[in-house]
């Protein structure tokens, strides 16, 4: 079975800091892994994914991830913060064949002050 | 492309009580998928439509639940005799068929958010 570990449910960083949220998967296959963001009363909205190209993704809004197979690991940075970015992030993980259902982590909230 | 859409957005409820919710997949999207989000988890798979035909279901999907998608378009999710632990926002999502470039890309509606009193 697949699963997404996200470390730290809250994240704060001061506005022009670096972003740095955490996520390490399970996996027994090698996966597609994702990035999602949520804004309060919204749906999720794709940030980002790996599907077994480039191993540093570069995604919408500056975002970035890079992944680490030896490390199961699928870090997301970004280089300087905006108050926009403040959000929940959810990392999640799929099979590439299949129906292939996306198994997130439990979220990061990620907390921008000026 | 207008996006996913969900009805109602919110529905408070009775325990007790049925609720049905739908979902409009983004047009010419085959596969559809149901997630629920309770407060302060990621979302949880509940099932699997390709077409009108339903492929996959979760263990979290009981007896209450039924879901359907008649002619491969829009989508329902019936909850029968509602209970408090069923509150939670419900999540629709969609993507294509046959797209190599796809990799899997799920498009999410905004969700129904259900409050069971």
């Amino acid at each position: 079975a697949q699963s997404v570990t996200q470390l730290g449910s809250h994240v704060s960083v001061s506005e022009g800091a670096l972003v740095l949220l955490r996520c390490n998967y399970s996996s027994s296959v090698p996966p597609y892994l994702f990035w999602y963001v949520q804004y309060p009363n919204q749906g999720l909205q794709l940030l980002l994914k790996y599907t077994s190209a480039a191993t540093l993704v570069k995604g919408i809004n500056g975002f970035e991830a890079e992944f680490k197979k030896s490390e199961t690991s699928f870090h997301l940075t970004k280089p300087s913060a905006h108050m926009s970015d403040a959000a929940e992030y959810f990392c999640a993980v799929s099979d590439t064949t299949g129906f292939q259902k996306l198994v997130f982590g439990t979220g990061t909230r990620l907390l921008v002050s000026p | 492309d207008t996006g996913v859409s969900q009805d109602p957005r919110h529905k408070i409820t009775k325990r007790g009580q049925n609720v049905t919710f739908r979902c409009d997949p983004i047009s010419e999207h085959n596969r559809l998928y149901w997630y629920r989000q309770t407060l302060g988890q990621g979302p949880e798979f509940l099932t699997y439509f390709q077409n009108e035909a339903q492929l996959e279901k979760s263990r979290l999907l009981s007896d209450r639940f039924s879901a359907e998608r008649p002619k491969g378009s829009f989508s329902t999710l019936e909850i029968q005799r509602t209970e408090q632990g069923d509150s939670a926002m419900y999540l629709c999502a969609s993507r294509p068929l046959g797209r190599v470039e796809d990799k899997n890309i799920q498009y999410f509606g905004a969700g129904t958010r259900l409050s069971v009193l």
